[in-house]
């Protein structure tokens, strides 16, 4: 069964660093989503990108953040100045569309130090 | 507001007991809900849906919206069943986002 895939799948990085974190959907698939866990605390959206845009997207969601699909097959999220608090478990996520259920990747543990 | 409750943390049942996950949601629409399981060091996945009307690993559940309740039941816990179980709703439309709750440890006891 195809599945969503996310790498890495730890990444520690110093504050203001930027990341990447990659994800590569299920191929025929075309919404796409960024979803967020700190510790302890539940999942929260951040992004949804159709038809190459941003749908959608949070509070959380701001000037730092950004996303792409750059060559039809991955979808990246970047951060560009990490902080300490963007320290969580970073889920990727496809679906094929309409009522089709979401299909998560494993996700990124991405910790800012 | 949109907003999914899991009032409990935590769960803990013996093997063939009965298991009730409570969620209550709160949406000022016509919301779709799911159920997401995730087991130990894996990822999400779909366990149930609303529209669906079915059974998945013995689990149920049944959207009640009187009481805006998605409560998921099983009448015989396995031990397997032990994992991370989140309520989550989507406005429905074609890109909708999901809205977790905090989410729910069950623990099936030998």
């Amino acid at each position: 069964e195809p599945e969503v895939t996310q790498t890495p799948s730890h990444q520690v990085t110093q504050m203001g660093q930027e990341v990447i974190l990659r994800c590569v959907p299920i191929s025929n698939h075309l919404y796409f989503y960024w979803y967020r866990q700190i510790l302890g605390q539940k999942v929260e959206f951040l992004v949804s990108f159709y038809n190459n845009e941003i749908s959608e997207k949070s509070e959380i969601f701001d000037d730092q953040f950004s996303v792409e699909r750059p060559d039809g097959s991955n979808f990246t999220l970047k951060i560009r100045s990490t902080k300490l608090e963007d320290s969580a478990m970073y889920f990727c996520a496809s679906k094929r569309g309409g009522n089709s259920p979401l299909h998560f990747g494993n996700g990124t543990r991405l910790t800012v130090t | 507001a949109q907003r999914v409750t899991q009032p409990e943390k935590l769960l803990s049942v013996f093997k063939g007991a009965p298991v009730e996950l409570k969620c209550n949601y709160s949406y000022s629409g016509s919301p779709e809900l799911f159920w997401y399981v995730q087991y130990s060091r894996q990822r999400l996945q779909l366990l149930l849906r609303h529209i669906s009307r079915e059974s998945i690993k013995g689990f149920t559940a049944d959207l009640n919206k009187g009481e805006t309740s998605f409560h998921l039941k099983k009448p015989f816990a396995q031990e397997e069943d032990s994992a991370m179980y989140y309520c989550a709703l989507s406005g429905g439309n074609q890109g909708g986002k999901l809205i977790f709750g905090q989410g729910t440890e069950l623990s099936v006891k030998p």
